[in-house]
């Protein structure tokens, strides 16, 4: 049972627009979440995250917001860059040993 | 320089082979993991540890073992290969236990199994 989901396996967006790319949970019991950043034949990277206390951060062109009654993240890159083109992964925790309970991932594709 | 660095980066093995993955950090970190990408693309958490110590074990079958000798390095073993252990596994590591923007990730190791 996924606690963890990303409906949309991929999204296209052309280069300038905004890419949301969105994530839900199950678990109430999160209280910390982060976006990572994967390219091919890399390890994931962190990107952004956001405590369960706040409903919004913003770093540069990436910004998460987070609606607990949703139980719903989403990331929001604005404007969009052809280096943004990776597979993005949503991840939660509650603190237990820094153990991650990631999303499946959603590809992104920025075109020119 | 690589932070996480696990070796190989891919591997092609035959049902029943034992085969070892070798992961090692140089950033200091005192807690280290295993993750696994299955073919549904999640990426799950098997193993943790912290000083060499073992913290987190996921429902993982008896055949993977993970062997810290120092918490620099967090191996893991795999005993009598099966055909849905192929995936992409990934080691990490962090600043004690921390989540989220401390955890490094290696590059990932491919592991088919035919």
């Amino acid at each position: 049972d996924q606690q963890v989901k990303q409906n949309s396996p991929s999204l296209s967006v052309q280069e300038g627009r905004i890419s949301i790319l969105n994530c839900d949970y199950t678990n109430s019991m999160f209280d910390y979440f982060l976006w990572y950043k994967k390219y091919p034949a890399e390890g994931p990277t962190f990107l952004i995250s956001i405590s369960s206390i706040k409903d919004k951060n913003e770093d540069g062109r990436f910004t998460v917001f987070l609606n607990k009654s949703a139980k719903h993240l989403s990331l929001h890159i604005v404007p969009s860059q052809p280096g943004d083109s990776a597979v993005y992964f949503c991840a939660a925790s509650y603190n237990q040993g820094g153990k991650l309970i990631f999303g499946q991932g959603t590809e992104l594709s920025v075109k020119p | 320089d690589t932070a996480v660095s696990q070796t190989p980066k891919y591997l092609v093995t035959q049902m029943g082979n034992d085969k070892s993955i070798k992961c090692e950090q140089n950033l200091g970190h005192d807690t280290m993991y295993w993750y696994k990408q299955d073919s549904k693309k999640f990426l799950k958490i098997m193993f943790s540890y912290n000083n060499k110590e073992l913290i987190i074990n996921e429902t993982v079958p008896n055949r993977f073992s993970p062997k810290s000798p120092d918490k620099a390095h967090l191996n893991l073993h795999i005993n009598s290969l099966e055909l849905g252990d192929s995936a992409v596994y990934f080691c990490a590591s962090s600043r004690q236990r921390q989540v989220g923007n401390t955890i490094y990730f290696g590059e990932g190791s491919w592991l088919t199994v035919v």
